[in-house]
């Protein structure tokens, strides 16, 4: 079945800093997704990509839709502690009878006051 | 607005017995989903149900059943739980299948299994 690859597993940074992760896979997807998970809570959406190419922000966060539709990068710039948690790629394809969600395995993200 | 809503948050069980998992969603939604999420292993797509009166199996069904009990409703059944369940147990719902929106997500369930 489709698989998401996410890099890296962990980052341990500087509050200041900025933070790159991103996602590969071996098939294409049509709608990249990132989620926050933040600890004791279900995954929220941060940033939806539907067109091969598209940047797309919000507020310090900053995510593109790969040009081949097999990957996507997320970048937060300046980190704060409240940006800790767990980061999830997924991608998802259109049609069909469900359109599932494919997730990747996440990025555990610290941030050192 | 409470979106999704998952009960109980936290539950405690003994090999063998068994337990249902509520879930339900006010946001109208046609699709529901249930993953678990496992240290390392992200979220793994356990049952879902396309719509009110359909469900399916995901990537990890064994030792599960599922009803689809009206359009907002979607429980979880442990027959006979085993310590193999222990995990954080996630509802999610969305307009369809192929939303470009993604699934809105409950706070979860932790369970473990002794």
């Amino acid at each position: 079945g489709q698989q998401l690859n996410q890099s890296p597993q962990s980052m341990f940074i500087q509050e200041g800093e900025d933070v790159s992760m991103n996602c590969t896979s071996s098939s294409i997807f049509n709608t990249w997704l990132w989620y926050k998970q933040e600890p004791g809570e279900g995954p929220v959406l941060l940033i939806a990509l539907y067109k091969a190419g598209e940047l797309t922000s919000n507020g310090r966060l900053t995510a593109q839709f790969g040009i081949t539709r097999k990957d996507s990068f997320l970048n937060i710039s300046a980190s704060i502690p409240s940006d800790v948690g767990i980061y999830f790629c997924a991608g998802l394809n259109y049609g069909g009878s469900q359109g599932n969600l494919i997730f990747g395995k996440g990025t555990k993200l610290s941030v050192k006051p | 607005n409470a979106g999704v809503t998952q009960t109980p948050k936290f539950q405690v069980l003994k090999t063998g017995q068994s337990m249902t998992l509520q879930c339900a969603q006010d946001m109208n939604h046609n699709s529901m989903y249930w993953y678990r999420q496992d240290p390392g292993m992200g979220l793994r797509l356990i049952y879902y149900s396309a719509s009110e009166g359909t469900t399916d199996k995901g990537e990890v069904p064994n030792g599960y059943n599922v009803s689809r009990l009206n359009k907002r409703e979607f429980s979880l059944r442990l027959e006979s739980a085993a310590p193999s369940q222990t995990s954080v147990y996630f509802c999610a719902s969305t307009v369809s299948g192929g939303s470009l929106y993604g699934y809105t997500f409950g706070s979860g369930t932790r369970l473990t299994v002794v």
